[in-house]
C-alpha cells in the first residue's frame, strides 16, 4: 500500500460528459502529480501541484484541469470527454516535489468513455 | 516526441537466469534515472535509481547501469524470480522540453519469468 488513495477505481461515461477524479496523497507529502497511461503508451505527465500551487505542466489538454486543495488532496477534472480520453489515470505524491524524489503512486482510475 | 524509449515491449526469462531490461534516452539534460515496477491493478512502485554522476548502482538482486555517452541505461535482475514478473518503467528527470523539471517515463517492458 503506497498510502496514495485514488477514487473512483473505475469510471464509465459517455462522450461529451465531465468527470472528476480524486486523489489523496500520502501523509506528509506536499506534492501531487497526475499521469495518464493510454494503451501501449508510457505514463504521460499531465500536471504537478505543490502545496496548493501549480508547479509544472505537461501534455495536459485544455479540456482538462486540476487543483490541489488546502488539505492537499487533488482533483483532476476532465470535460467534453472524447473516446480517446479513455485511459488509466494515476495520481502520485512526493514529499518535496523535486524531480529526483521517488514518487508514490495510487492504484489509478480506469476511465472508459463510450 | 518520446524522450525515454524502451524498445522491447516484452521479455521472457527463465527463473534463476539474468533479466536485462534496456532503456534509451535522447535528452542530454536528464541527470537522474529511476526504474519503477508495476503489477496489474496496482500503481507503479519505485525500484532503484541512479544519478548521472555514477555508472552503476546496486540494490540486492537489482543493478542499474548507466552509459551516458550512449544515453543508455539497463536494469539487471539476477537471479530472476517469479515475483519479478511485472511491467518495468524506466524514467528520467531533468529539464524537460517544457522548460521545467519533471519525470519522463518510457512505455514499459513486460517481464515474464518462466518457472
Amino acid at each position: 500500500d503506497s498510502g496514495v488513495t485514488q477514487t473512483p477505481k473505475h469510471l464509465i461515461t459517455a462522450t461529451g460528459q465531465r468527470v472528476t477524479l480524486r486523489c489523496s496523497p500520502r501523509s506528509g507529502d506536499l506534492s501531487v502529480y497526475w499521469y495518464q497511461q493510454s494503451l501501449d503508451q508510457g505514463l504521460q505527465f499531465l500536471i504537478q501541484y505543490y502545496n496548493g500551487e501549480e508547479r509544472a505542466k505537461g501534455n495536459i489538454l485544455e479540456r482538462f484541469s486540476a487543483q490541489q486543495f488546502p488539505d492537499l488532496h487533488s482533483e483532476l477534472n476532465l470535460s467534453s470527454l472524447e473516446l480517446g480520453d479513455s485511459a488509466l489515470y494515476f495520481c502520485a505524491s512526493s514529499e518535496r516535489g523535486t524531480a529526483n524524489e521517488k514518487l508514490f503512486f495510487g492504484s489509478g482510475t480506469q476511465l472508459s468513455v463510450l | 516526441d518520446q524522450q525515454v524509449k524502451q524498445n522491447s515491449p516484452s521479455l521472457s526469462v527463465q527463473e534463476g537466469r539474468i533479466s536485462i531490461l534496456n532503456c534509451d534516452y535522447t535528452n542530454s539534460m536528464f541527470d537522474y534515472f529511476l526504474w519503477y515496477k508495476k503489477y496489474p491493478a496496482e500503481g507503479p512502485t519505485f525500484l532503484i535509481s541512479i544519478s548521472s554522476i555514477k555508472d552503476k548502482n546496486e540494490d540486492g538482486r537489482f543493478t542499474v547501469f548507466l552509459n551516458k555517452s550512449a544515453k543508455h541505461l539497463s536494469l539487471h535482475i539476477v537471479p530472476s524470480q517469479p515475483g519479478d514478473s511485472a511491467v518495468y518503467f524506466c524514467a528520467a528527470s531533468g529539464i524537460s522540453n517544457f522548460g521545467n523539471e519533471k519525470l519522463t517515463f518510457g512505455t514499459g517492458t513486460r517481464l515474464t519469468i518462466i518457472p
